[in-house]
């Protein structure tokens, strides 16, 4: 696609349930960041992934969050047993390769209440 | 550790006048600087990159920035806002599979 799209775009979710956040980034790029930003902040990173292997995972908050990418080409983001916490905009982005500019989605705005 | 200092939480100026956002890193190799612009709801768009050679560097929008390597500085400017330009900027460093962002600035535009 021309851009790279995320869905959806909104989610509430109760407190304890689960919740999939999907991400489809740009055809060919190999590269592939999760990142959250809570209202009135900067965004932080969760996760990478380089095709199909995460490289990266340093970011996310606990054990209840994973994320996928099986293909190389789409990914989801997983969070189980969501909390009041993650209550955030979680943003994808993918680039071409290492050290090349990233591009971002808009974005999943998730609510727990 | 790498970090991006934004110390502008936000800034007002009038339409038709010039525009500095700064922006800070602390990184110790030669640094991949960007800034991106988000308008309310929606994801980060990138506005300009800096990677290497000309330290003075365009984008989109009529925006420019300096990447000053004595100072660790990659200032934002535009000579004259548009209303348009209201929005939060972010200033981003990558080192390899990451982007460090600053906590960014928000600009507004008074007619």
């Amino acid at each position: 696609g021309a851009g790279v799209s995320q869905s959806p775009r909104y989610k509430v979710a109760k407190r304890g349930q689960d919740v999939a956040l999907r991400c489809d980034p740009i055809s060919g790029h190999v590269s592939l960041f999760w990142y959250q930003q809570a209202l009135g902040q900067g965004p932080e990173f969760l996760t990478y992934f380089q095709n199909e292997a995460q490289l990266d995972k340093s970011g996310l908050p606990s054990d209840r969050f994973f994320a996928e990418r099986p293909e190389g080409s789409v990914s989801t983001l997983k969070i189980q047993r969501t909390q009041q916490e993650d209550s955030a905009v979680y943003l994808c982005a993918s680039s071409v390769g290492v050290n090349t500019e990233a591009f971002f989605g808009q974005g999943t705005r998730l609510t727990v209440v | 550790a790498q970090s991006v200092t934004q110390p502008d939480i936000h800034i007002t100026v009038s339409e038709g006048a010039s525009l500095e956002l700064r922006c800070n890193y602390s990184y110790g190799a030669t640094p991949y600087l960007f800034w991106y612009v988000q308008s309310p709801g929606q994801g980060l768009q990138l506005l300009l990159k800096y990677f290497s050679g000309d330290t003075l560097v365009q984008g989109i929008k009529g925006f420019e920035a300096e990447f000053k390597r004595s100072q660790s500085s990659f200032n934002l400017r535009k000579p004259s806002v548009h209303w348009s330009d209201a929005a939060e900027y972010f200033c981003a460093v990558r080192t390899g599979n990451q982007f460090y962002f600053g906590t960014g600035t928000s600009l507004t535009v008074i007619p």
